[in-house]
């Protein structure tokens, strides 16, 4: 079965330091990964898609199938950064997502 | 981009009331639909998926006399809670896609209902 796992529910940095959320999955097929983030009192939102190997604000996620790991990193964390970062894994001939545990991620000033 | 809309936001309800959640795609076909549940500082957990004029598939676990589900357009999704206890209180989260499988399909979130049931 597909079974995504965020190691950390909190993760606490500075204002201008590294960040890295990890993110570790399990599954038999071919992965397509997410991370989502929800900001406090809105919605969850798509930031950004292993297959697009894109930047979002800043964020860069790179898939390793050898070590099933898709973790999301930003070299320089800014306080709107603050907020729950969410991995999840398309399964079920990608039509349903399963979602990690989530890390609330708090840059200090 | 997408938007999803639900409603209400928020409900209170007394034990034994059933309660009707509301999703809507607003500005597309939302072909696929998706219910969560997340608990205080948890994560979404899916309940079920709906392909408009089907029945939902629910995933294990989940009652689907207890949560009933219907799609009836391409637009609107409901979760009715039926019978609602104490333990029902949670966070309901509806998501939406506009296509109906393969790589790279977006899923498009509401902003969530929050049942509590005295």
């Amino acid at each position: 079965a597909q079974r995504v796992t965020q190691p950390e529910k909190l993760l606490s940095v500075f204002k201008g330091a590294p960040v890295e959320l990890k993110c570790n999955y399990s599954y038999s097929g071919s992965p397509e990964l997410f991370w989502y983030v929800q900001y406090s009192r809105q919605r969850l939102q798509l930031l950004l898609r292993h297959i697009s190997r894109e930047s979002i604000k800043g964020f860069t996620a790179d898939l390793n199938k050898g070590e099933t790991s898709f973790h999301l990193k930003k070299p320089f964390a800014q306080e709107e950064d603050s907020a729950m970062y969410y991995c999840a894994l398309l399964y079920n001939a990608g039509n349903m997502l399963t979602f990690g545990g989530g890390t609330r991620l708090m840059v200090k000033p | 981009g997408a938007v999803v809309s639900q409603h209400p936001s928020r409900v209170i309800c007394k034990s034994g009331t059933s309660v009707k959640i509301e999703c809507r795609s607003l500005d597309f076909q939302a072909t696929t639909m998706f219910w969560y549940r997340q608990f205080p500082k948890q994560s979404l957990m899916l309940m079920a998926t709906s392909n408009e004029g089907s029945k939902a598939t629910y995933e294990q676990g989940v009652e689907k006399d207890k949560f009933l589900i219907n799609h009836a357009s391409l637009t609107l999704s409901t979760l009715t809670v039926t019978s609602a206890h104490p333990e029902d209180s949670s966070f309901y989260i509806c998501s939406a896609s506009s296509a109906s499988g393969g790589a790279g399909n977006e899923q498009f979130f509401g902003p969530g209902t929050r049942l509590t049931v005295l």
